[in-house]
Order: structure tokens, then sequence, then C-alpha cells
């Protein structure tokens, strides 16, 4: 089994600031995929970032980041300098590779409202 | 251009109908998925397929049907036995080459029952 908990229904930040979105998941695959989306409100789905769970590094991509801790099992998504066009839903999700392999479980998501 | 084109965009249907939703892409993925979304919530996993006549119960499966018999489509059903099936349904692929294995979306399929 695999899950995705995303705890913030919605968050607010100042434009030019940034903006951690909190991601927390749980699985029995020892090998596993993080995955962060964007929707607007068009409802498209936008693929922002990734993290391999054997991966050393924290991925970065742009703007966006991904604060990576195992242990807690937590995957965070940083957007730095937000801007106004960030105002989206963002969800976080989770492919696992082994027993869940080819499933991929999404979180409730985090609406995000910038302020100009 | 590739992508994946879902029909159609908006569908309005009497209860007790069954009424299916196309997926057809043409990125060559071999993984296709169906998601329900409902207003403000997030996405649920209806089925899934990794090869071409197979394919997995997700985690909300009942009520809903599906096919994979050619690689680029991946229609889904919507019977009458689901019953509340006012949604917004996604439909997704994903290529076994990709690295890091994303999905690619499409635009998605409103359905609404009168």
């Amino acid at each position: 089994a695999q899950k995705i908990t995303q705890t913030q229904p919605g968050m607010f930040v100042q434009e030019k600031e940034a903006v951690t979105l909190d991601c927390t998941y749980d699985t029995s695959d020892p090998s596993y995929g993080l995955f962060w989306y964007k929707q607007p409100s068009s409802g498209e789905m936008i693929f922002l970032i990734y993290q391999g769970s054997y991966d050393q590094q924290n991925a970065t991509e742009g703007r966006y980041s991904l604060n990576f801790q195992k242990a807690r099992k937590s995957a965070n998504l940083v957007i730095s300098a937000s801007q106004l066009g960030d105002s989206a839903m963002y969800f976080c999700a989770m492919r696992g590779f082994n027993t869940n392999a080819g499933k991929s479980t999404f979180g409730d998501g985090t609406t995000l409202t910038v302020k100009p | 251009d590739g992508g994946i084109t879902q029909s159609p965009k908006y569908l309005f249907r009497k209860e007790g109908q069954n009424v299916t939703l196309s997926c057809e892409q043409n990125l060559n993925h071999d993984a296709m998925y169906w998601y329900r979304q409902d207003p403000g919530q997030g996405l649920r996993l209806i089925y899934y397929s990794q090869i071409v006549n197979d394919f997995q119960k997700g985690d909300i499966a009942e009520g809903y049907s599906v096919s994979r018999e050619k690689k680029e489509s991946f229609p889904l059903t919507v019977t009458s036995a689901q019953k509340n099936p006012t949604a917004f349904y996604l439909c997704a692929s994903r290529g076994e080459a990709a690295n890091t294995g994303e999905l690619f979306f499409g635009e998605g399929s409103r359905l609404t029952v009168l």
C-alpha cells in the first residue's frame, strides 16, 4: 500500500517570497519516486519536479526544489520568489517501483494563493 | 504534436445510463491511467494499465470498467452502478523509457449526471 498526505488545504504567500508546501508519504516499497504537479484553475496538470528515493541530493528545477527527508518520509516542495502565476493547486504524488509498481498515488492537494 | 486526447470535454447523462470516456495517446507510452477528481479534492486512481491487454484496479474501481485492446487507447466506462459519477475525469500516460516516470495528462472530461 502507499499513501500521500498533504496537511495544508490552503496556503497564502506574498509575491517574491518563498513558500514550502508539505508532503508526507507512506509505502511498503523499498524504492520509489516522488513527484509534484501543479494544477491551475484551467484544470490541466503540469509536472514540476521528481525525486527518486535513492537520489543522494535534493532535486531542483528552476524556482522549485524538493526538500527530501527520507527518514521522516517527507518530500516538501519549496517555491522560491513566488509569482502571481504560481497561484494554483499543488499535488504531491508517488509511484512505487516494487510491490506498487506502476501505481501512481496522489495527495489531496494544497491550494496556493500568491498575494501581490 | 504528441499528446493525450480526451473526449468529450463535457458530457451530460441521465441516471441509469452507461457512458464511455475516450482517451487516446500518440506518445507511444506503455502505461495509462484514469483518475477521478471531485471539486477541490485530489486525484483518486480508478484503473491503470501497464501494458496492452492488462489492467489493474485502483483505489475506487467500483462502478467503472476499462479495456486496453490497443496501446494508444484506454477508454473508461462509467456504469450505472457508479453511485455518484458526477466528477472531473483525467486520463494520463507514462513512458517506461522515461527516467523520472512522470505522468502526462489529458485536458480532462467533465461528467455531469442529471
